[in-house]
């Protein structure tokens, strides 16, 4: 079956500190990957996306970037961090299918200080 | 990017009773998907219901059930016979047919089931 990994599952972080945060998939190969930002009182907004190795769509121009090293491996970056970047980021995994719904990470709790 | 809408950001329901929780989308394409996802205080997504646009019959899972209106872009989400284990947050999304097939998410509307 698949699983997803998301770590760590809580960060605190002062302003201006460099950020990863990584997530791995087991038991399938070639997914779609995401990873979407949910802030206090919001909804879940689309930061990246990636259908394949190497390649990353952004959703919103951001203080963020993120990377795909390998297939099942999807990392979000950041080189100083905002007040701004404080929320609940959650990674995603889907076949590449219409009709295929999302398995979702744990999430991460980053808090910016 | 689509947009999706949830005007409720919160609703409370007695336990036992029905809730009918709304959700407006914008989009210029004619497939797509629609999803109901529920969010507890554990964090943890879980798929409630989906709805393919093509199909005009209203999506059923258990006490789950959804009211599409694809000319209005309306896709709200009934729940009868609420029970305690009901209260999350609950999320609308939209599925595009894009590269990518990515999903956009409403606001969210937290739901308070009251015993």
């Amino acid at each position: 079956s698949q699983t997803i990994h998301q770590w760590p599952a809580t960060l605190v972080q002062p302003v201006g500190s460099p950020l990863s945060l990584e997530c791995t998939v087991e038991g399938t190969s070639n997914p779609n990957l995401y990873w979407y930002r949910q802030a206090a009182g919001r909804g879940l907004q689309l930061l990246f996306y990636s259908v394949g190795i190497g390649q990353i769509s952004s959703e919103v121009p951001q203080n963020l970037s993120a990377s795909r090293p390998q297939d099942r491996q999807f990392i979000l970056s950041s080189k100083k961090l905002l007040l701004s970047d404080s929320g609940f980021y959650l990674c995603v995994w889907s076949r590449d299918s219409r009709n295929y719904g999302y398995t979702f990470g744990s999430g991460t709790r980053l808090t910016v200080v | 990017a689509q947009t999706v809408t949830q005007s409720q950001p919160e609703m409370s329901v007695q336990e036992a009773e029905t809730v009918t929780l709304s959700c407006t989308y914008d989009t210029s394409e004619s497939d797509y998907y629609l999803f109901w996802y529920k969010q507890p205080p554990s964090r943890q997504m879980i798929l409630v219901i989906r709805q393919e646009a093509y199909k005009q019959q209203n999506a059923t899972e258990n006490r789950f059930s959804v009211n599409f209106q694809k000319a209005a872009k309306s896709f709200s989400l009934k729940i009868s016979d609420s029970q305690l284990g009901d209260a999350a947050m609950y999320f609308c999304a939209y599925r595009t047919y894009n590269t990518g097939n990515q999903f956009y998410f409403g606001t969210g509307t937290s739901l308070t089931v009251i015993p």
